[in-house]
């Protein structure tokens, strides 16, 4: 069963950086791209990015300027980090399995973290 | 970007009874819509891709329709363990890809 787990600091002071980690278990982060996912308080999900093994990146065009997602191989994890952040950067961050190369939904999602940004 | 609208934002419904969630495009985006529950605390679900292709484990008793712009989740037959919110997701146009603001259905 493929399980993602999401992990980090719940915390994050406002400009500083956020970074974030999704330990997937269950399958090889090779077979697959990988995208993170947020959802403010009280409003709608919000796509981030993705990453594929290749090296392959795409962004959100909204945060494109700050984010960087990135992959481990050796951890089977990849991550996410977000630079220069305020406060509406506050939400719940998932991380979830793009179902294919051509079929850009997310077959599968983890719980999610919460993070705060707040001084 | 692609905007998704969904209504209504709440829909209340007995049990046994049928929920009919709307999901709209801005612009056009052929069959390439995916629908997911939400259950506090939980990670979303994915339920259908494709409008109307059903997930692993996913009940008959949903099911999606529609193409184009207007798209429309279905659930028959309600059941309490259905209480959730629902999200769209648009995966034709982008980036970014983009969701609804999402559904909630309660059971009354």
């Amino acid at each position: 069963q493929v399980q993602l787990q999401e992990s980090g600091p719940g915390l994050v002071k406002p400009s500083e950086t956020l970074s974030l980690t999704c330990a997937v278990s269950g399958d090889s982060i090779n077979n697959y791209y990988w995208s993170w996912i947020r959802q403010p308080p009280g409003k709608t999900l919000e796509w981030i990015g993705f990453v594929h093994h290749s090296g392959s990146t795409n962004y959100s065009p909204s945060l494109k300027s700050r984010v960087t997602i990135s992959m481990d191989r050796s951890k089977n994890q990849f991550s996410l980090r977000l630079t220069s952040v305020t406060a509406a950067d506050t939400a719940m961050y998932y991380c979830a399995r793009v179902a294919s190369s051509t079929l850009w939904y997310f077959a599968l999602w983890g719980r999610g973290t919460l993070v705060t940004v707040s001084s | 970007e692609v905007v998704m609208t969904q209504s209504p934002a709440t829909l209340s419904v007995s049990p046994g009874e049928r929920a009919t969630l709307s999901c709209r495009a801005s612009q056009n985006i052929n069959y390439n819509l995916a629908w997911y529950q939400h259950k506090r605390g939980q990670a979303p679900r994915l339920l259908m891709s494709g409008v109307s292709a059903r997930a692993t484990g996913v009940p008959a008793r949903f099911s999606g329709s529609g193409s184009g712009t207007e798209f429309t989740l279905t659930i028959d037959s309600l059941q309490s363990e259905d209480s959730a919110v629902y999200y769209c997701q648009q995966y034709d146009k982008w980036p970014p890809l983009t969701f609804g603001g999402g559904t909630k259905v309660e059971i009354k």
